[in-house]
């Protein structure tokens, strides 16, 4: 079946742009997390959805750095007045349920540069 | 602070040898531990995981091992493969508490031919 899916897969723009990024999980997961990977770093948390619950937004770095989730489903990650220090691989993952020992899947992740 | 360390970035193994990773912990409420793979340009992949009930998980050639009292665990791949040279992540949950999964750093395993 279809997995978690990212978009673009690839984003380049220049400091100050706003950029959105794209996440559709898997169809029927409830649970729905952004993470961002910069170079040579681990997986840090941004944000964690679970239904029509309040987002758990504790690990957006700043206010430039918002996501919603429509309709349960779909979500949108979008940082504004990107700046180069943004430049990072970010992952969607889904799950399931929002019981924390259910595995997340991943998305294959959006690398975005900020020039 | 980092609640989950991999203290290794990196480790190379011989094809058909035991390639040992370790991860450690801090805070003593996570209960749940996973492991998940990563090549290049592309997400991370489940592997396996463990429960704090439980002090050894074993699947095929993956096994881990969960020390509570020390917080560390480690995933051992016997025998290893060149297809396993990834990045491996250690994460934890606090399935009691309901907090998230943090992830470890991450080690990057080369498996020499």
């Amino acid at each position: 079946g279809a997995g978690v899916s990212q978009s673009p897969s690839n984003k380049v723009t220049e400091k100050g742009k706003d950029v959105e990024l794209r996440c559709d999980p898997i169809s029927g997961h409830t649970a729905l997390y952004w993470y961002r990977q910069s170079l040579g770093q681990g997986l840090e948390f941004l944000i964690y959805f679970q239904g029509n619950s309040a987002p758990d937004k504790s690990g957006l770095p700043s206010d430039r750095f918002s996501a919603e989730r429509t309709g349960g489903s779909v979500s949108t990650l979008t940082i504004q007045r990107t700046q180069q220090e943004d430049s990072a691989v970010y992952l969607c993952a889904s799950s399931p349920q929002a019981l924390t020992y259910n595995e997340q899947f991943f998305g294959p992740g959006t690398r975005l540069t900020v020039l | 602070d980092q609640q989950v360390k991999q203290n290794s970035p990196s480790l190379s193994v011989q094809e058909g040898r035991i390639s040992i990773l370790n991860c450690d912990y801090t805070n003593s409420m996570f209960d749940y531990f996973l492991w998940y793979k990563k090549y290049p340009a592309e997400g991370p992949t489940f592997l396996i995981s463990i429960s704090s009930i439980k002090d050894k998980n074993e699947d095929g050639r993956f096994t881990v091992f969960l020390n509570k009292s020390a917080k560390h665990l480690s995933l051992h791949i016997v025998p290893s493969q060149p297809g396993d040279s990834a990045v491996y992540f250690c994460a934890a949950s606090g399935f009691r508490t309901g907090q998230n999964f943090v992830f470890g750093p991450g080690t990057r395993l080369s498996v020499l031919p």
